[in-house]
């Protein structure tokens, strides 16, 4: 069956970096789109990023465009999220999901806090 | 960039009642490439409806979508127990995808 793993949420100051990774397996990992989506405190579901089946195409939200970078390995069926200067408004439980229009495959999240 | 407004922000019912939840678009959604998720606490986001009525993968048939353009309704047609929750619509035509900001079905 279909399942995604991330990791790599923390404590992270503003300004700082943090990695996250998504494994994925149940599925041909370099057939799909992927997608991160994050779910700030409380509050509704906001994409972030969304990076195509061999990596060449990707999309940032307007909000973290310019900190944060998607990327892919498809020999390990790993996705990740680079995300640099980082805000307080960033604390968000962070999605990695499967495919390029609606989703049906989420993981279980991750969480990431951004506070001194 | 498509906004997409819920309404009411909380639907408060009774077990067995029916549901409608709307969704409204700031501009056409094209080809009704909208989705519903149904997210309860400490989940991810189940997906229910997608292409604005058709029923995913073991999704019950109280479950219903309609619309089209920019005018969007869910409908559960007796609420079960297990259907408090909080429910978000997702278009899927325009980037970037977008999301509503969430009805909650409570008690």
């Amino acid at each position: 069956q279909v399942q995604l793993v991330e990791s790599g949420g923390g404590l992270v100051k503003p300004g700082g970096s943090l990695i996250l990774s998504c494994a994925a397996s149940g599925f041909t990992f370099s057939d799909y789109y992927m997608r991160w989506i994050r779910q700030a405190p409380g509050k509704g579901l906001e994409w972030v990023s969304d990076i195509s089946s061999n990596g060449d195409t990707k999309y940032y939200a307007d909000s973290v465009k310019g900190r944060f970078t998607i990327s892919r390995d498809n020999a390990k069926n790993s996705l990740y999220l680079q995300m640099n200067s980082l805000r307080p408004e960033d604390t968000a439980v962070y999605y990695c999901a499967r495919d390029r229009f609606f989703v049906i495959y989420w993981g279980q999240g991750t969480l990431v806090t951004v506070s001194s | 960039e498509t906004v997409l407004t819920q309404s009411p922000g909380t639907l408060s019912l009774s077990p067995g009642e029916r549901a409608t939840l709307s969704c409204r678009a700031s501009q056409s959604v094209r080809s009704s490439y909208l989705a519903w998720y149904q997210q309860k606490p400490g989940q991810a986001p189940r997906l229910l409806i997608y292409g604005a009525s058709s029923r995913a993968t073991g999704i019950p048939d109280r479950f219903s979508g309609s619309g089209s353009g920019t005018d969007f309704t869910l409908t559960i047609s007796r609420l079960e127990p297990e259907d408090f929750a909080v429910y978000y619509c997702q278009q899927y035509g325009s980037s970037p995808r977008t999301f509503g900001q969430g009805t909650k079905v409570e008690v």
